[in-house]
């Protein structure tokens, strides 16, 4: 069975410093992996995903993640944080684009002004 | 706009009653799922089709849950006898089947 951990519940972190959000997967087949973000009052939406080829997946407001086989991560990073980016961060992972997607319990971050 | 569209967004019953949800899809999408969603975690699969077929329903998922998706388009989630523990937000999502799943925005139950 598939299963995601993100070790950090909360994250707080001042504006235009650096951020990781964890996230460690097990799956004992192929794996694709995603992040979805819940900003206030909205619904999930995609923000970056890894099917295949470069392990390294960016997505188009400047956050990053990095596919690590050997650790089974998928750490979610990004150099400098704006105000905006405060919301829920939810790591998932399927064993088949179009099954069923397992998501972790997720990640709070909080950006301080 | 053709997102995915839930209905109710809120319903408040009464412990033992049935509620039913209604999810729409987008129009092109022939892959549905259900999740649920309680404050601070994030969504546990419910179940999901591929056109009208049930492909797969969690094992965890009470037999007073039942979804249906009759014409592989819209689908419903009816929850009977309704618990106190059923309390949660109720989340749709569709796809292509290419790994992105778009979300609606929930149906939130409340069982006083």
């Amino acid at each position: 069975a598939q299963s995601v951990t993100q070790l950090d519940s909360q994250v707080p972190v001042f504006e235009e410093a650096p951020v990781e959000l964890r996230c460690n997967y097990s799956s004992s087949v192929s794996v694709y992996l995603f992040w979805y973000v819940q900003y206030p009052n909205q619904g999930l939406q995609l923000l970056l995903k890894y099917l295949s080829g470069s392990t390294l997946v960016e997505s188009i407001n400047g956050f990053e993640a990095e596919f690590n086989k050997s650790q089974t991560s998928f750490h979610l990073r990004k150099p400098s944080v704006h105000i905006s980016d405060t919301a829920e961060y939810f790591c998932a992972v399927t064993s088949n684009p179009g099954d069923k997607v397992i998501f972790g319990p997720g990640t709070s971050l909080s950006v301080i002004p | 706009d053709t997102g995915v569209s839930q209905d109710p967004r809120h319903k408040i019953t009464k412990r033992g009653q049935n509620v039913t949800f209604r999810c729409d899809p987008i129009s092109e999408h022939n892959r549905l799922y259900w999740y649920r969603q309680t404050l601070g975690q994030g969504p546990e699969f419910l179940t999901y089709f591929q056109n009208e077929a049930q492909l797969e329903k969690s094992r965890l998922l009470s037999d007073r849950f039942s979804a249906e998706r009759p014409k592989g388009s819209f689908s419903t989630l009816e929850i009977q006898r309704t618990e106190q523990g059923d309390s949660a937000m109720y989340l749709c999502a569709s796809s292509l089947g290419t790994g992105e799943l778009f979300f609606g925005e929930g149906s939130r139950l409340t069982v006083l």
